[in-house]
């Protein structure tokens, strides 16, 4: 069975960080983009992040650029979001999704609420 | 980052035919053909039923169809069935390695 889990997510103040992780498994992982996608309450899907197979390249939104880092560890098949400097408006459910162009394996997501 | 343009709200009636259009610009839909359409219902992730304009993944009912035109792009759905009642949203590769979503449409099936 394929899973992502996402994990990390909660309530933080504005200025706060937090650490999302994402476990992927039954799917491949190594050679593939992962990427990071939001959505805020009752909005559509934002793509914020991506990272190369090799972790080679990473690419990020200009929403969050300069204050999101993207990782990953393909021992663990994990990928990571560490998050800086969280705004209001970073409140969101936060997706890791598997591959570029076509994003064909989704988790369910964790919830970030950034509010004071 | 201004998202790819599409209705908020399209409907039809079951067997009917419908398309959602999805309109960027010439620097993501009208430069590259990696153009991807999502399927969402409430509270769940998205679901992948169209990518590269036009190609469906296994398992994806032939009734979904994409194509494109200029900086269009557009998903069509035949055979319109209740179960098909869901957010869809366009996705496009932007140069300069993003991605970029459009704002998504409400399929009410009537």
């Amino acid at each position: 069975e394929v899973q992502l889990v996402e994990s990390g997510g909660g309530l933080v103040k504005p200025g706060g960080s937090l650490r999302l992780s994402c476990v992927v498994s039954g799917v491949a992982f190594d050679n593939y983009t992962m990427n990071w996608v939001r959505q805020a309450p009752g909005k559509g899907l934002e793509w914020i992040s991506s990272i190369s197979s090799g972790s080679t390249y990473k690419y990020y939104a200009s929403s969050v650029k300069g204050r999101f880092t993207i990782s990953r560890d393909n021992a663990r098949t994990s990928v990571y979001l560490e998050m800086n400097s969280l705004r209001d408006e970073d409140t969101a459910v936060y997706y890791c999704a598997r591959d570029f162009t076509r994003l064909g394996y989704w988790g369910r997501g964790t919830l970030v609420t950034v509010s004071s | 980052q201004s998202a790819l343009a599409q209705p908020a709200s399209v409907s039809g009636s079951p067997g009917q035919s419908i398309t959602i259009s999805c309109t960027g610009t010439s620097s993501d839909v009208g430069s590259h053909d990696h153009v991807s359409w999502y399927q969402q219902y409430p509270g769940k992730a998205p679901k992948l039923m169209i990518y590269d304009v036009s190609n469906r993944p296994s398992g994806i009912s032939n009734r979904f169809s994409g194509s494109k035109s200029g900086n269009t792009a557009s998903l069509t759905i035949s055979g319109l069935q209740a179960e098909d009642e869901a957010d869809y949203y366009c996705c496009s590769y932007r140069s300069t390695y993003t991605l970029i979503f459009g704002g998504g449409t409400k399929l009410t099936v009537l």
